[in-house]
């Protein structure tokens, strides 16, 4: 069965950094590009970061660019976000996601989230 | 960058088709679109991707279309199961890896 579990959140102070894991079960991460997803409180879907199967490429939403890092370990079927320079505005539940591999662009299997609130 | 709007909330009867609509400059022309089912305290569960195909276990009231500057995620005979926030998502090719989601319709079944 197909899991991501996120680790690493928690309570943070403005301008303080912070970094998330994500761990996969039950599938071979390096065949799979990633993502972080982020919800801020009773609000919509936010893209923040992406990076292909063997972490060449990256991207990262505006809102966080200069500021937040993605990156990969395959060997330990782990994803990672670092995060800088926090601010309140990056308070909300980060999702891990995979993308379906191709072209489609589509992220088919999601975390169940981990908070971050900075405060 | 890309902007993908969608209505804030759409309300109908069950067994009522529900068409939710996503709007984007030429999405038709350029985007693969998916869309997402939240349900609250969950999340999100893709439930339609390029733009019409399912994955396994969507039941096939849920389908998708995409032309000109709209594309439209279409619920057939709804239950109340089915209330629940939707989103659509793009990537946007003009900026490698770049994701785009859409501001979200919550769908209420009465």
């Amino acid at each position: 069965e197909v899991q991501l579990v996120e680790s690493g959140g928690g309570v943070v102070r403005p301008g303080g950094s912070l970094r998330l894991s994500c761990v996969a079960f039950g599938f071979i991460l390096d065949e799979y590009g990633m993502g972080w997803v982020r919800q801020a409180p009773g609000k919509g879907l936010e893209w923040v970061s992406a990076i292909n199967w063997n972490g060449a490429n990256t991207g990262h939403a505006d809102s966080v660019k200069g500021r937040f890092s993605i990156s990969r370990d395959n060997a330990r079927n782990s994803l990672y976000l670092q995060m800088n320079s926090l601010r309140r505005e990056d308070t909300a539940l980060y999702y891990c996601v995979r993308r379906i591999p191709g072209a489609a662009h589509a992220f088919d299997y999601w975390g169940q989230g981990i908070l971050v609130t900075v405060s | 960058s890309y902007v993908l709007t969608q209505p804030p909330s759409v309300s109908l009867a069950p067994g009522q088709t529900a068409r939710i609509t996503c709007g984007g400059i030429n999405i038709g022309g350029r985007k693969s679109v998916h869309w997402y089912q939240q349900k609250p305290g969950h999340a999100p569960v893709l439930v339609v991707y390029d733009d019409s195909d399912r994955p396994s276990g969507i039941p096939e009231r849920f389908s998708g279309s995409n032309s000109g500057n709209t594309a439209t995620l279409t619920i057939s005979r709804v239950e109340v199961a089915d209330e629940a926030d939707y989103y659509c998502q793009v990537w946007d090719s003009n900026n490698d890896y770049y994701y785009v989601f859409g501001t979200g319709t919550r769908v209420t079944v009465l």
